[in-house]
């Protein structure tokens, strides 16, 4: 079945630096990307959305990247800060299941002071 | 506006009891979904409701069933808990059909079967 693979499970990084985490999804007809930030004890939000028709997407220091070719996309966090310690979800939907929305497993992501 | 409402927040349950969980949303969203989390496991979809007066299966839809009450509610109901079943469980609606459309979650419902 559908399947999207995350990477990495943990990342730690100092404030101030970059954060890239990555997915691959298996359904060549997923169309829409988006990205979810769940801070512990809450509830999943979502931070940033890319559909296939577009290659790359900004929101501040945020920005996602989709490469439909290699069935992959990523999500990468400059000059991050202590406040964006969180868990992040990507996802891909749209595909041949058409109501489904696929989660990664998610990335811990700890940014240290 | 209150978004997506879920309760109960948390319940501690013994094997074979049962339990309906509440959700209701005040977007005016056709689409709902219930969604359970475990460590390391991402979400995943136990049933969804498209519309309105429809309901279909997820990834993991063993042991649940579901009521979309009206266009508002869509509830989850557990009817012989097990200790597998012990998890946090999601509630989400869309606007539309949820693969092509972000989805807007609820708190969350943390369920612990004894």
């Amino acid at each position: 079945g559908e399947n999207v693979e995350q990477h990495p499970s943990t990342l730690s990084v100092q404030e101030g630096d970059s954060a890239v985490i990555k997915c691959t999804y298996s359904d060549s007809a997923s169309n829409y990307f988006p990205w979810y930030k769940q801070e512990l004890g809450k509830r999943p939000q979502l931070i940033i959305d890319i559909r296939s028709n577009v290659g790359e997407k900004k929101d501040q220091r945020i920005a996602v990247t989709l490469n439909k070719t290699a069935k992959h996309f990523s999500l990468h966090i400059t000059e991050t800060q202590p406040e964006d310690s969180a868990v992040y979800f990507c996802a891909a939907g749209g595909g041949t299941g058409g109501f489904k929305t696929i989660f990664g497993a998610g990335t811990r992501l700890f940014v240290k002071a | 506006n209150a978004g997506v409402t879920q309760t109960p927040k948390f319940q501690v349950l013994k094997t074979g009891q049962s339990m309906t969980l509440q959700c209701a949303q005040d977007m005016n969203h056709n689409s709902m979904y219930w969604y359970r989390q475990d460590p390391g496991m991402g979400l995943r979809l136990i049933y969804y409701s498209a519309s309105e007066g429809t309901t279909d299966k997820g990834e993991v839809p063993n042991g649940y069933n579901v009521s979309r009450l009206n266009k508002r509610e869509f509830s989850l109901r557990l009817e012989s808990a097990a200790p597998s079943q012990t998890s946090v469980y999601f509630c989400a609606s869309s606007e539309r059909q949820g693969g092509y459309q972000p989805q807007h979650f609820g708190d969350g419902t943390r369920l612990s079967i004894l």
